[in-house]
């Protein structure tokens, strides 16, 4: 089955940090893009990195710029989001998605929740 | 960065009945290969995001035929022939030509 696994989720402080780990199978994690989406409670869905197939190439929104970084593992078929400088408003579920044009298979997500 | 707007983003619907969701985009979304990398998603109430069309009519498998896409340039439809109790719940637009992506508001379809 095609399918990718969010984890690393949690509660932290603001300013704290956190790395999100997206585990892919059930098809060739080195061909594909990959993609994180947020959601924050009750709001709608906020594109916020992607990364190229062979990982050479990253990109951000701007609200997450110079604080998140997206990196990936493809002997591992792993995804990564390192979240640094957290704030409030990063609260959300994290989505990973397979794809950087039109993401088309979901994760469950991992809920991070940023508060003192 | 380019904003999606979608209307409406409320849209109370009859069963049975059809139902039409606007998105436009700020700017073209033809890419340079001549592909325009338009998307629609559905969020069901608790479930994670679904895609149901990509470059902009083309249905995924497994998504009924009632849901249809069209559009160019920066306008664009998802249409529901006839809307069914499964289809209740949020859907968005999303572009995929230029960086960074950017979703539409979303738009809530609910039962009348």
């Amino acid at each position: 089955e095609v399918q990718v696994l969010e984890s690393g989720g949690g509660l932290v402080q603001p300013g704290g940090s956190l790395r999100l780990s997206c585990e892919a199978s059930g098809f060739t994690f080195s061909s594909f893009g990959m993609s994180w989406v947020r959601q924050a409670p009750g709001k709608g869905l906020e594109w916020v990195s992607g990364v190229n197939s062979g990982g050479g190439s990253t990109f951000y929104a701007d609200s997450v710029k110079g604080r998140f970084t997206v990196s990936r593992d493809n002997s591992k078929n792993t995804l990564y989001l390192q979240m640094n400088s957290l704030r409030a408003d990063d609260t959300a579920i994290y989505y990973c998605a397979r794809g950087i044009i039109g993401p088309d298979i979901w994760g469950q997500g991992t809920m991070v929740i940023v508060s003192s | 960065d380019v904003v999606m707007t979608q209307s409406p983003l409320s849209l109370p619907v009859t069963l049975g009945q059809p139902a039409s969701i606007s998105c436009r985009s700020s700017q073209s979304l033809v890419y340079s290969d001549g592909n325009t990398y338009l998307n629609w998603f559905q969020q069901r109430p608790g479930q994670s995001p679904r895609r149901l069309i990509s470059k902009v009519s083309n249905r995924d498998s497994g998504v009924p035929d009632r849901f249809s896409g069209s559009g160019s340039g920066t306008d664009f439809t998802l249409k529901i022939s006839r809307v069914e109790a499964e289809d209740i719940g949020v859907y968005y637009c999303m572009q995929g030509t230029h960086w960074p992506r950017t979703f539409g508001q979303g738009t809530t379809v609910e039962i009348k």
